[in-house]
């Protein structure tokens, strides 16, 4: 069974603070990694998307990927009360064409 | 249209009754998912459409789920014989390719009483 995994939370910052939100996965052959936010009640929304090792920086979103360690993070910097939300890591299944979701991170950020 | 489309976006129903959910793609995008989300867990795959391919269909969790996708565009998703533990909320996703970044629908709520 491939499997995504995710700390469940809730992660609790204070704003400005750096939010960092972490993500491994099972399948090896994966290429295509994925963030999505989700804000209660609401459908999950793209917000970054990596394939290559290294970091991947769109504003204040920071994507970090090794596949040696199978591992995929989302750095969060100047952290804003509008950032709380769960964010989903999603991890494309190599043998399929689906994405698999961890369970997802509650993020919370404190004025 | 601009986004994902789906219908009904709220429905309840009787335990042991049909349902249909409807999604409308993204025009142009030819992977379609399929995905289900119980209250606080992770979204559990379904089903997805690739082109003219043949479905995915590993992640359906009983025979009582199918689904259908019509000219490669809309795609109706059919529980038969509802249970109360189908409640959760469908969501439905597209994107240009298997694979790729999914933009999801609004989804719709289900409740079995």
């Amino acid at each position: 069974q491939k499997e995504v995994e995710q700390n469940s939370g809730p992660l609790s910052v204070p704003e400005g603070a750096i939010a960092s939100l972490n993500c491994t996965y099972s399948d090896r052959g994966s290429q295509s990694f994925f963030w999505y936010r989700q804000y209660s009640g609401k459908s999950p929304e793209l917000i970054m998307s990596i394939y290559s090792n290294g970091d991947k920086e769109d504003g204040r979103f920071t994507a970090q990927l090794n596949k040696a360690s199978q591992y995929v993070s989302l750095l969060i910097r100047d952290s804003q009360p509008s950032d709380s939300a769960t964010y989903l890591c999603a991890v494309n299944d190599n043998q399929g064409g689906k994405l698999i979701f961890g369970q997802g991170t509650e993020l919370s950020v404190k004025p | 249209g601009a986004g994902v489309s789906q219908s009904p976006s709220n429905k309840v129903t009787e335990k042991g009754k049909d349902v249909e959910l409807r999604c409308d793609p993204i025009s142009g995008h030819t992977a379609l998912y399929w995905y289900r989300q119980s209250l606080g867990q992770g979204l559990e795959f379904l089903i997805y459409f690739q082109g003219n391919s043949a479905p995915d269909k590993s992640g359906l969790p009983s025979d009582r789920f199918s689904a259908e996708r019509t000219g490669g565009s809309v795609s109706t998703l059919t529980i038969q014989r509802t249970q109360q533990e189908d409640s959760a909320v469908y969501l439905c996703a597209s994107s240009t390719r298997e694979g790729e970044k999914l933009f999801f629908g609004s989804g719709t709520q289900l409740s079995v009483l």
